[in-house]
């Protein structure tokens, strides 16, 4: 059973549109939850952070976290196509230096 | 400033050859990764170094083998690779659960195994 799970997509958004990326996890303590955005062919980048429940908002990124529900989401607002890449949760544990990741779900913007 | 620094970017070498990745980072961050990415597959945790402390992946195969020589420094040692070995190696650090949680990645080194 995976301990991460993401809709692999591809997820494709018209320009300009809020693009809604939706992540779950297993039922064990956790303590911190993060999103990546990946270009093919690089590095994973750190674009939001959130510990606590509700919404956390930075720019056209808002982070929702909701622990009774074991779920995080990304909005994505006034979508561009240099948005389009892969976006993938990841979750760390708590007690436990292990950041695990989703798979991953692939975001094609449409000009 | 959260910059991570892997050498090398690229890597070619033969199964018999032994090499190392290095990874460096000068933010006091006291906990270290690597991971490997395969294509379109999410990074999987190979190694962690925590306040001098490694936690391994039971999964990861000997022939792969990480050394901590300062809390600035981490290096993946390669010996004995296979093709299935080839993909992007990812370094990242954090400044540990008791400081903060967020972890940056480096670049990456794009190994090849021939």
């Amino acid at each position: 059973q995976k301990e991460v799970e993401q809709n692999s997509g591809p997820l494709s958004v018209p320009e300009g549109a809020i693009a809604s990326l939706n992540c779950t996890y297993s039922d064990r303590v956790s303590q911190s939850f993060f999103w990546y955005r990946q270009y093919s062919g690089k590095s994973p980048e750190l674009i939001m952070s959130i510990y606590s429940n509700g919404d956390k908002e930075d720019g056209r990124f808002t982070a929702q976290l909701n622990k009774a529900s074991q779920y995080v989401s990304l909005l994505i607002r006034d979508s561009q196509p240099s948005d389009s890449a892969t976006y993938l949760c990841a979750v760390k544990w708590a007690a436990s230096e292990k950041l695990t990741f989703g798979t991953g779900t692939r975001l094609t913007i449409i000009p | 400033d959260t910059e991570v620094t892997q050498t090398p970017k690229h890597l070619v070498m033969g199964m018999t050859n032994k090499k190392s990745l290095k990874c460096e980072q000068h933010m006091g961050h006291r906990a270290m990764y690597w991971y490997k990415q395969k294509a379109k597959k999410p990074p999987e945790l190979m190694f962690v170094y925590s306040y001098e402390k490694l936690s391994i992946n039971e999964s990861v195969p000997s022939r792969f083998s990480p050394e901590c020589p300062n809390s600035s420094l981490l290096n993946l040692h390669l010996h004995a690779l296979q093709p299935e070995d080839s993909a992007l190696y990812l370094c990242a650090s954090s400044r540990g659960s008791r400081g903060g949680t967020e972890a940056f990645f480096g670049q990456g080194t794009r190994l090849t195994v021939v």
